[in-house]
């Protein structure tokens, strides 16, 4: 069984660009969720998409956007970035549509780092 | 909304000692209550859970954790510590919804 993978590892980008970051879930989950962690701090939720659609989302401003395709991999994309945007991505997927019980296993992240 | 409050950011201990890592949610509706583990350079492990039951939750590497509804409390304890349990730990919780809140994590550095 493969695990949740994330790709690239690390980035590095500068203020203003735009950055795509892909996840790949775990064999037969649904369920992709997007958490942000900076430095020091806990995971913050960004999204969650279930079976193609955005199943809800944190406080997160609207440059950060998000597409699951039909094998549920997923993709993060952020916009216009700003030098508090540098942070480890964090991925992560389920089975279930967000009752909240399931466990959601994560990926190793992608580090990036805006300059 | 939720929040949670990890009461302590690091705990140092020493090998074979015990530890206590305090971990405290507010939320006016029932909840269901995890702890995850970070190894360096690596993505977040699930430790263990709690749905619903028995309030007290073990895991398979000798951790446990006890939910405490009337202190809103799921403080997490191992009995005696390894160096390999050195890592950071982080408390979240989830109502019937889709998101995790965690915590701001607890670092617990395990010393021969």
């Amino acid at each position: 069984e493969t695990g949740v993978t994330q790709s690239p590892t690390h980035l590095i980008k500068t203020r203003g660009q735009q950055v795509t970051l892909r996840c790949s879930s775990q064999s037969g989950h649904n369920t992709v969720s997007w958490y942000q962690q900076a430095l020091g701090q806990g995971p913050q939720f960004i999204f969650q998409y279930y079976r193609e659609e955005e199943n809800g989302r944190g406080n997160f401003p609207p440059r950060f956007s998000g597409l699951q395709f039909p094998n549920y991999s997923s993709e993060l994309n952020v916009n216009a970035l700003e030098l508090d945007d540098s942070a480890l991505y964090l991925c992560a997927s389920s089975s279930g549509q967000g009752a909240g019980s399931e466990t959601q296993y994560f990926g190793p992240g992608t580090r990036l780092l805006v300059l | 909304a939720q929040s949670v409050t990890q009461l302590d950011s690091q705990v140092p201990v020493f090998e074979e000692a015990p530890v206590e890592l305090r971990c405290n949610y507010s939320s006016s509706v029932s909840v269901y209550l995890f702890w995850y583990v970070q190894y360096p350079n690596q993505g977040l492990q699930l430790l263990l859970k709690y749905l619903s039951g028995s309030t007290l939750v073990e895991s398979i590497n000798g951790f446990e954790a006890e939910f405490n509804k009337s202190q809103t409390s799921f403080h997490l304890r191992k009995p005696s510590v390894h160096i390999s349990d050195t890592a950071e730990y982080f408390c979240a919780v989830s109502l019937r919804g889709y998101k995790l809140s965690f915590g701001a994590g607890t670092t617990v550095t395990v010393r021969a």
